[in-house]
């Protein structure tokens, strides 16, 4: 039972647009969600996050939507740029499993020149 | 910043071998963790430790073990490695609290020959 879905295992983009991930979670205890970003050969890298008592967070060009009744959340990159091309990780947490989160299988976004 | 040190980014081993990762953060975080990375799978949780000396299984501890003897220095133990092991090996940990970001090692890809 995956907990966690992103349901694209691919995006391309062009350059200037809007990149837009989306994930699935089926747990209604996550109350925490998280997005990672990873380039070949490094670790994940936390982007950005959200709590269950929001609907919205930005941080710059990276803003995470989260629509608790539908239980997804969406990470929206505007404008997208060539640098933003890696491989991003959903991530759900609830605050009673000892800081353990689920990770989704990851989207692997490519913004083209 | 927080640095998360995986003592080995590829290493090679036979079948039947015990294997050792290692990996050592700087941030006296609580929780460590390891994980596996294998294509469309995303990322899988095998072990987990909240406290020295203190772990717990994650989703796919079979074959697996793991030691916490210091604060700073959380190992996988492979016992006999297999082909199936063949993987790339994933640390990160937390400190403690509701945020939960994790902050991950750079990988050691691991091929069992």
């Amino acid at each position: 039972d995956q907990q966690v879905k992103q349901n694209s295992p691919s995006l391309s983009v062009q350059e200037g647009r809007i990149s837009i991930l989306n994930c699935d979670y089926t747990n209604s205890m996550f109350d925490y969600f998280l997005w990672y970003k990873k380039y070949p050969a490094e670790g994940p890298t936390f982007l950005i996050s959200i709590s269950s008592i929001k609907d919205k967070n930005e941080d710059g060009r990276f803003t995470v939507f989260l629509n608790k009744s539908a239980k997804h959340l969406s990470l929206h990159i505007v404008p997208s740029q060539p640098g933003d091309s890696a491989v991003y990780f959903c991530a759900a947490s609830d605050a009673n499993n000892a800081g353990k989160s689920t990770f989704g299988d990851g989207t692997t976004l490519t913004v083209k020149p | 910043d927080v640095k998360v040190t995986q003592s080995s980014r590829y290493l090679v081993k036979r079948t039947g071998e015990k294997v050792f990762l290692e990996c050592v953060q700087d941030m006296d975080h609580e929780n460590m963790f390891w994980y596996r990375q294998d294509p469309g799978l995303g990322l899988r949780l095998i072990y987990f430790s909240y406290d020295v000396k203190m772990k717990e299984k994650g989703d796919i501890p079979e074959g697996y073990s793991v030691s916490r003897e210091k604060k700073e220095r959380f190992s996988l133990i492979l016992e006999s490695a297999s082909t199936n092991q063949t993987s790339m090996y994933l640390c990160a940990s937390k400190a403690g609290g509701l945020k939960n970001i994790q902050y991950f090692g750079a990988g050691t890809r691991l091929s069992v020959l």
